[in-house]
């Protein structure tokens, strides 16, 4: 089945080590969005690539960035991740960015920071 | 700007009781409206959307929601409800151009035998 896989499901870090966060995808979409879902929150977009163009959401702090290799891959990467980093990332795809276009939703990683 | 409001952050049903889960939009242009479910520890899986066309819109395991322009409203509902569908849900409206989802708070729906 074509699906959203994240990588790993629980990841645990200590204040201010890096930490990498993986998303892949079967179904060749253009489109690939993080989001950051804090307990007890809606989702926030933190950016999002079209293809190998990448848009940053304003607020989404420096300590955020990301990689897409390839149509398939994205990461995202914490440089130096603190307590309030801590919250369930949540990565999606949609097949274009057009606002009829359903997101689809990998089943997250949850960050524990230490 | 858009946004999203969704009364009750909690809401609790019987078994076999209406559903009712309240979302009120706001859009400066026509809007598409979405609902997702999220299990605890999941990912969101969409329950349905609105883009044009027919106000009454049907999505997966019996939910439906009508898109009420005049009130802006796009209350999702289920005639019976059962234990599995004790979940967060989430109305998302979409903004901008390129597909960015607002979402609601969420609620929280709890479901009791």
């Amino acid at each position: 089945d074509a699906m959203v896989i994240q990588n790993p499901r629980y990841q645990v870090t200590q204040f201010g080590k890096p930490v990498t966060l993986s998303c892949s995808q079967t179904l060749n979409h253009n489109v690939m969005y993080w989001y950051q879902q804090k307990s007890s929150q809606a989702p926030k977009l933190l950016f999002h690539y079209y293809d190998k163009d990448f848009n940053n959401e304003a607020d989404t702090p420096d300590n955020f960035q990301s990689r897409r290799p390839n149509t398939s891959f994205c990461f995202l990467d914490i440089r130096s991740p603190g307590l309030g980093d801590a919250a369930m990332y949540l990565c999606a795809t949609s097949r274009d960015q057009l606002g009829i276009d359903e997101q689809f939703f990998g089943p997250g990683t949850r960050l524990t920071v230490l | 700007a858009q946004s999203v409001t969704q009364l009750g952050s909690h809401v609790s049903v019987s078994e076999g009781a209406l559903v009712l889960l309240r979302c009120n939009y706001s859009s400066s242009v026509p809007p598409y409206l979405f609902w997702y479910v999220q299990y605890p520890n999941q990912g969101l899986q969409l329950l349905l959307k609105y883009t044009t066309g027919a106000t009454l819109v049907k999505g997966i395991n019996g939910f439906e929601a009508e898109f009420k322009k005049s009130e802006t409203s796009f209350h999702l509902t289920k005639p019976s409800a059962h234990m599995s569908d004790a979940a967060e849900y989430f109305c998302a409206v979409s903004a901008g151009g390129y597909n960015k989802l607002i979402f609601g708070a969420g609620t929280r729906l709890a479901v009791h035998p």
